[in-house]
């Protein structure tokens, strides 16, 4: 079965700093994509960057990149320059492709708080 | 704005009321989910539609019913609530088949905070 997996429940990380948010995933499956969301405290999901399995480059947004590492299955996000608008709930995703029985459902792992210290 | 509507926002429900919640998307998009959100649970899927008149379900179905009778609409029903019933409920919408990169992502709708005492 398809997994994904965060093993921070809680970050502290010092404003201005860079943090890496870890996420695992398992799949059977040679294509699928791997998403982050963010969650403030005002509760709205809100997309931060996508990765293909496929794709040979890193996925970058802004101060949001994505180090990608396929053969160890791990899609850590990194935040640098962290702002105190940062502290959030961060949420790793994964969806596999709609085809062949798959209906490219995301699977969400349990999430990491960041809390971004002044 | 284009996107995702849930009504209610909050609702609070005495155990054995039913209620339906009501998931609107304006993107054309086939695919619509329902998950709900617990504390250190992550988002889990309840139901799911592919299209218009279609459902299935998720990983957490138990006690909720859902329907699609049309393309913009996903309703998720409680028929008798329960304590285990106390969430954040949020809708999703997709493209179907995937779009480019990142429009294979989901679009959110901002939540419904349920209750059941």
């Amino acid at each position: 079965a398809q997994k994904i997996t965060q093993t921070q429940p809680g970050m502290f990380v010092q404003e201005k700093e860079a943090v890496t948010l870890d996420c695992t995933y398992d799949t059977s499956d040679p294509s699928y994509g791997l998403f982050w969301y963010k969650q403030p405290s005002s509760g709205e999901m809100i997309f931060l960057i996508y990765q293909g399995s496929y794709d040979q480059q890193n996925a970058t947004e802004g101060r949001y990149s994505l180090n990608f590492q396929k053969a160890r299955k791990s899609a850590n996000l990194v935040i640098s320059a962290s702002q105190l608008g940062d502290s959030a709930m961060y949420f790793c995703a994964m969806r596999e492709p709609n085809y062949g029985g798959s209906q490219g459902n995301l699977i969400f792992g349990k999430g990491t708080k960041l809390s971004v210290k002044p | 704005n284009a996107g995702v509507t849930q009504t209610p926002k909050f609702r609070v429900l005495k155990t054995g009321q039913s209620m339906t919640l009501l998931c609107a998307q304006d993107m054309n998009h086939e695919y619509m989910y329902w998950y709900r959100q617990d504390p250190g649970m992550g988002l889990r899927l309840i139901h799911y539609s592919v299209g218009e008149g279609t459902t299935a379900k998720g990983e957490v179905p138990d006690g909720y019913n859902v329907s699609r009778l049309k393309k913009q609409n996903f309703l998720l029903g409680l028929e008798s609530a329960a304590p285990s019933q106390t969430s954040v409920y949020f809708c999703a919408s997709s493209y179907s088949p995937p779009g480019r990169g990142s429009l294979w992502g989901y679009t959110f709708g901002s939540g419904t905070r349920l209750t059941v005492v």
